[in-house]
């Protein structure tokens, strides 16, 4: 079982519309949580921290549900500008060692067309 | 332009060669790492540095692989003997803290 999974998509929506994108982890050690969004070939830029109580940028919300080791990116009013691949990530704090290296889902491609 | 920055940005080398790439993280941040991102796959960790400190070595790091860090500032990744398979987009990244990494454009190598 891959530690960070994601739907791949493509998710095409028009402009406007809202879209959700879901992702689990397995690792229920995992300490921090995020959203990255990456362009066609472009390096990843952090969208967003996810928080137990739920927080909100904008347009965007996150949802981290711990019990279900789940997170949860929602766009409203879906711009064309937020086309891009949507990576979750999660952050496994490593008490003992080093922290900090951070595990990347595969990404959820964003389409949204005029 | 104070972000991390990574060069070269593209290397095309033969199978067998060695390349080197240079990582140059944010000023004053102290945490630097490697990540390697294939086509259609997030990126997957390499190494971590705290200061000239090399903290951690993902198993994905074969031997033909060494990254440095002597004064605690740029850094290095040398691939040895290059294979196919080590074609990818090699990523830098750096933090001051836990969370936050901010990344540089990426080394896009390809081995023919």
């Amino acid at each position: 079982r891959k530690e960070v999974e994601q739907d791949p998509g493509p998710f095409n929506v028009p402009e406007g519309a809202t879209v959700a994108f879901n992702c689990t982890y397995s690792n229920s050690a995992s300490q921090s949580f995020f959203w990255y969004r990456q362009d066609c070939r472009k390096e990843p830029k952090l969208l967003m921290s996810v928080y137990s109580s739920g927080n909100e940028d904008g347009r965007f919300t996150a949802q981290l549900n711990r019990a279900s080791q789940y997170i949860s990116l929602l766009i409203r009013d879906s711009k064309l500008s937020d086309s891009a691949t949507y990576l979750c990530v999660v952050n496994l704090m490593n008490y003992g060692g080093s922290q900090g290296n951070l595990i990347f889902g595969k990404g959820t491609k964003l389409s949204v067309k005029p | 332009d104070t972000g991390v920055s990574q060069d070269p940005r593209h290397k095309i080398t033969k199978r067998g060669q060695n390349v080197t790439f240079r990582c140059d993280p944010i000023s004053e941040h102290n945490r630097l790492y490697w990540y390697r991102q294939t086509l259609g796959q997030g990126p997957e960790f390499l190494t971590y540095f705290q200061n000239e400190a090399q903290l951690e070595k993902s198993r994905l790091l074969s031997d033909r692989f060494s990254a440095e860090r002597p004064k605690g500032s740029f850094s290095t990744l040398e691939i040895q003997r290059t294979e196919q398979g080590d074609s990818a987009m090699y990523l830098c990244a750096s933090s001051q803290t836990s969370y936050e990494q901010y990344f540089g454009p990426g080394t896009r190598l390809t081995v023919t």
